[in-house]
């Protein structure tokens, strides 16, 4: 069965500066790796994907992330906060047949502004 | 146009009520889920119909009742509810089951 583990809960971040949320991930065969984004009250969004190719990816916003085969690993990442950023953010994973998403418990993110 | 529909948007309902959720998309996407999502909580996975068959039922208690009556629509018929079940219920869907999967807005659901 596969899981997604991402590292930080909560994170609490001032405007302008940088974001990097951890998410590891086990599975034993080819996955598609997802960054989804929650803003308060609305729904989940698709915020970028990998699936094959270039292993950094660019999303939505200014995000992006890097799926590091060897650890597992597809952190997001943006150089420059906002306030609009605040949201709840979720690693999710799918394997390669008919099956649904995985997800992390997910990070809240809080920008002061 | 990414849009998928849920109605309602708000649901209470009593343990001996039948109601049922729908969700419609017209992107032309042949593979729908039903996710559970608690408060502070991810989704988990429910069900995922492909082509118009279930091909997944995640050990969902039978009081959940999933029907995909064409590749537009999919319900969720409700029956016999627990305070427990209360939750966001979120529908899904995706051009094919390999594919990205784009969500609703959900239909928030309190069981008295």
């Amino acid at each position: 069965a596969q899981s997604v583990s991402q590292h930080n809960h909560h994170v609490i971040l001032s405007e302008a500066a940088s974001l990097e949320l951890g998410c590891n991930y086990s599975y034993g065969g080819t996955v598609n790796l997802f960054w989804y984004v929650q803003y308060p009250g609305q729904h989940l969004q698709l915020l970028l994907k990998y699936f094959s190719g270039d292993p950094l990816v660019k999303g939505i916003k200014g995000f992006e992330a890097e799926f590091i085969k060897s650890k597992f690993s597809f952190n997001l990442r943006k150089p420059s906060v906002q306030w609009s950023d605040t949201a709840e953010y979720f690693c999710a994973v799918k394997g390669g047949g008919a099956d649904g998403l995985t997800f992390g418990k997910g990070t809240h993110l809080i920008i002061q502004p | 146009d990414t849009e998928v529909t849920q109605t309602p948007k708000h649901l209470v309902m009593g343990m001996t009520n039948k109601k049922s959720l729908k969700c419609e998309q017209h992107m032309g996407h042949r593979a729908m889920y039903w996710y559970k999502q608690k408060a502070k909580k991810p989704p988990e996975l429910m069900f995922v119909y492909s082509y118009e068959k279930l091909s997944i039922n995640e050990s969902v208690p039978s009081r959940f009742s999933p029907e995909c009556p064409n590749s537009s629509l999919l319900n969720l018929h409700l029956h016999a509810l627990q305070p427990e079940d209360s939750a966001l219920y979120l529908c899904a869907s995706s051009q094919e089951s390999w594919e990205t999967q784009y969500f609703g807005p959900g239909t928030r659901l309190l069981v008295l």
